[in-house]
């Protein structure tokens, strides 16, 4: 069974400027999650969407915005990029939101550099 | 609102000898925990988790976490290091009402030839 995909792998953007990046999770797995990692803040969630709704979220300004399609393929959009935003985004399936114990599975993540 | 700690930004132990990296959790009722690992430029990886039964979790690669609910703690452990077992460890729980994983700050592993 396919792992978690994530595209594109790497970005480097300039500020001000707006990125998108997807999300493929496992097959059968309808949510997904995103993550924000960095050295200095470790992992921080970013929300998580089931069903294509939003289910939970993190505490992001509304300049991350996220959204899940019916095949459960997800994206998620920063705009107006800070050079703070340079980051890990990690995306991560499990089979439902509901369930404390179900298991997530991370894909690779994308390499966000902002200049 | 729940909390995970890792209480060491760096474990350093000789190839050979056991390993032991802690994770401390606050959890209210019942946690459920797990480990994952990161090798550079990858995503994190599952290694195990406890819900409920055996104190003792085996996982992946050989690596086993001991659940120890009075102490509120889920130590990863391997009974011989690899040097390719040289990575960051997370440690997470969920539960107590809340379905997202917290994540500790992960704790750098470097096992030495």
């Amino acid at each position: 069974k396919a792992g978690v995909t994530q595209t594109p792998r790497y970005l480097i953007k300039t500020r001000g400027q707006q990125v998108t990046l997807s999300c493929s999770p496992i097959s059968g797995h309808r949510s997904v999650s995103w993550y924000q990692q960095t050295p200095g803040q470790g992992l921080q969630f970013l929300f998580e969407y089931f069903s294509e709704t939003q289910r939970n979220k993190g505490n992001f300004p509304g300049r991350f915005s996220g959204r899940q399609f019916s095949n459960s393929r997800s994206e998620m959009n920063v705009s107006t990029l800070e050079l703070g935003d340079s980051a890990l985004y990690l995306c991560a399936s499990r089979f439902g939101p509901q369930t404390p114990g179900d298991t997530q599975y991370f894909g690779p993540g994308t390499r966000l550099t902002v200049l | 609102a729940q909390s995970v700690a890792q209480p060491e930004d760096q474990v350093n132990v000789a190839e050979g000898n056991p390993l032991t990296v802690k994770c401390t959790y606050s959890v209210s009722g019942n946690p459920y925990l797990f480990w994952y690992v990161q090798y550079p430029n990858r995503g994190l990886q599952f290694l195990l988790k406890y819900i409920t039964g055996d104190n003792l979790v085996k996982g992946s690669y050989g690596f086993e976490a001991e659940f120890n609910k009075s102490q509120t703690s889920f130590h990863l452990k391997k009974p011989s290091a690899l040097v390719s077992d040289s990575a960051l460890y997370f440690c997470a729980s969920s539960g107590g009402g809340s379905y997202i994983p917290t994540f500790g700050r992960g704790t750098s592993l470097i096992v030495h030839p």
